[in-house]
């Protein structure tokens, strides 16, 4: 099984602020198989990124995606309102997994 | 807009079977692959599988043995057996489509809205 570490766990942050969350993964994995999501209570998580880096549709250009191999990353360059949330990676290699999350909380 | 909307029992006593369906509207069945994922209450998600339109499957290493999905074409519905449940199988269960795109990109882009499953007595 290909675990993903993300980190931090908890992110504190301020609405205009930049937030950076870092997704790792136990083996090399294929870009083309990585994406991010994101889950606000009560609802089923939303597509943001795909493909390590290409925004799914609809998604604003504050959020970004980057990195490969084992190392990925999710930016979003200001915070709205709306952007506190909890985060989720998640690859396909043999079977699919997900990171533990990373919550982005209001400070 | 695809919608994706699961369906079934929100209690299954321990050792039994849950089953859920999910009725797929807005674009037709074929071509995707179609997913169950789980969430535990205040916890991550869990990947149980998915099924292709074909009858092609992939489950959980962890979870194979109990679980198996089915597609209806005809339907456009799809559906998850789980058997032999204890405590630990209550979650909020989500069913959503998978997708292999032209470009060679694999990523999940619908989901239900999701669906409480309790396993007691």
């Amino acid at each position: 099984e290909i675990v993903l570490t993300q980190s931090p766990g908890t992110l504190s942050l301020s609405p205009g602020e930049r937030a950076t969350l870092s997704c790792r993964a136990g083996q090399r994995i294929s870009s083309n198989y990585f994406a991010w999501y994101q889950q606000k209570p009560g609802q089923a998580p939303r597509l943001l990124i795909y493909g390590a880096s290409n925004r799914a549709t609809g998604v604003p250009a504050r959020f970004s995606g980057s990195g490969s191999g084992t190392d990925f990353t999710l930016t979003i360059s200001r915070l709205e309102p709306e952007d506190f949330a909890v985060y989720y990676c998640q690859q396909y290699t043999s079977f699919l997994t997900f990171g533990g999350g990373t919550k982005v909380e209001v400070k | 807009q695809v919608q994706l909307q699961e369906s079934g029992p929100g209690l299954v006593k321990p050792s039994e079977t849950l089953s859920l369906s999910c009725s797929v509207s807005g674009d037709a069945i074929g071509n995707y692959y179609w997913n169950w994922i789980r969430q535990p209450p205040g916890k991550e998600l869990e990947w149980i599988g998915h099924i292709s339109y074909t009858g092609g499957s992939n489950y959980r290493p962890s979870l194979k043995s109990r679980v198996t999905m089915s597609v209806d074409t005809s339907k456009d519905q799809f559906s998850l057996k789980l058997n032999s449940v204890t405590a630990a199988d209550t979650a909020v269960y989500y069913c959503a489509r998978g997708r292999l795109d032209s470009s060679g990109y694999y990523y999940i882009d619908f989901w239900g809205q999701g669906t409480l499953v309790t396993v007691s007595s």
